[in-house]
């Protein structure tokens, strides 16, 4: 496809379950990010990819959280052990470079019950 | 460190009437400063960016703002709202030299079009 794919669209998990979330970036996209936005907040920033390389997580809230890019294009944003708090949209974004305009996806809405 | 306060929570006009979105920024250095769009369960869009090339900044769909310095604001304005306008706004400033790519969001406006 032409943008940023991400999915799943929604994710219910129980409180300890792990999951975990894809994002498809635009092709030829080198520069990935990772954001969590709580409701009725703006997006945070989580972690920054360039290639395979994680360049970034400064972000990242907690050692639950893990991402990985092993072949630089395909994004997984893993959470262990989830707890209510982790309940948030997560958006995925690429851009050519780090400093060119960030694309982002639709987004996965997940809900820890 | 920068940061963006978006001063209304809210805004609500009628269609065919401006739209005016406030922002102020702070920071230590010359900033990039965006506007970004939230469509209901979408991902956000890039309206438009400021990074010191001209003051006013046209952007997509009618909007532009204008970046003031003596007054540390990036105000959004579009002369005539449409109803299609309705969604989220946020307004971004990009973080200083080789963390450019970090992005640090306002809490965001949520407009309101009324026919």
């Amino acid at each position: 496809g032409a943008g940023v794919s991400q999915s799943p669209r929604y994710k219910v998990a129980k409180r300890g379950q792990d999951v975990a979330l894809r994002c498809d970036p635009i092709s030829g996209h080198v520069s990935l990010f990772w954001y969590q936005q709580a409701l009725g907040q703006g997006p945070e920033f989580l972690t920054y990819f360039q290639n395979e390389a994680q360049l970034d997580k400064s972000g990242l809230p907690s050692d639950r959280f893990f991402a990985e890019r092993p072949e630089g294009s395909v994004s997984t944003l893993k959470i262990q052990r989830t707890q209510q708090e982790d309940s948030a949209v997560y958006l995925c974004a690429s851009s050519l470079e780090r400093n060119q305009p960030q694309h982002f996806g639709d987004g996965t809405r997940l809900s820890i019950l | 460190a920068q940061s963006v306060t978006q001063l209304d929570s809210h805004v609500s006009v009628s269609e065919g009437t401006p739209v005016l979105l406030r922002c102020n920024y702070s920071s230590s250095y010359s900033p990039s400063l965006f506007w970004y769009v939230q469509h209901p369960n979408k991902g956000l869009q890039l309206l438009l960016k400021y990074t010191s090339a001209a003051t006013l900044v046209k952007g997509i769909n009618g909007f532009e703002a204008e970046f003031k310095k003596s007054e540390t604001s990036f105000h959004l304005t579009k002369p005539s709202a449409h109803m299609s306008d309705a969604a989220e706004y946020f307004c971004v400033v990009s973080a200083r030299g080789g963390s450019n790519y970090k992005l640090t969001f306002g809490k965001g406006t949520l407009l309101t079009v009324n026919p």
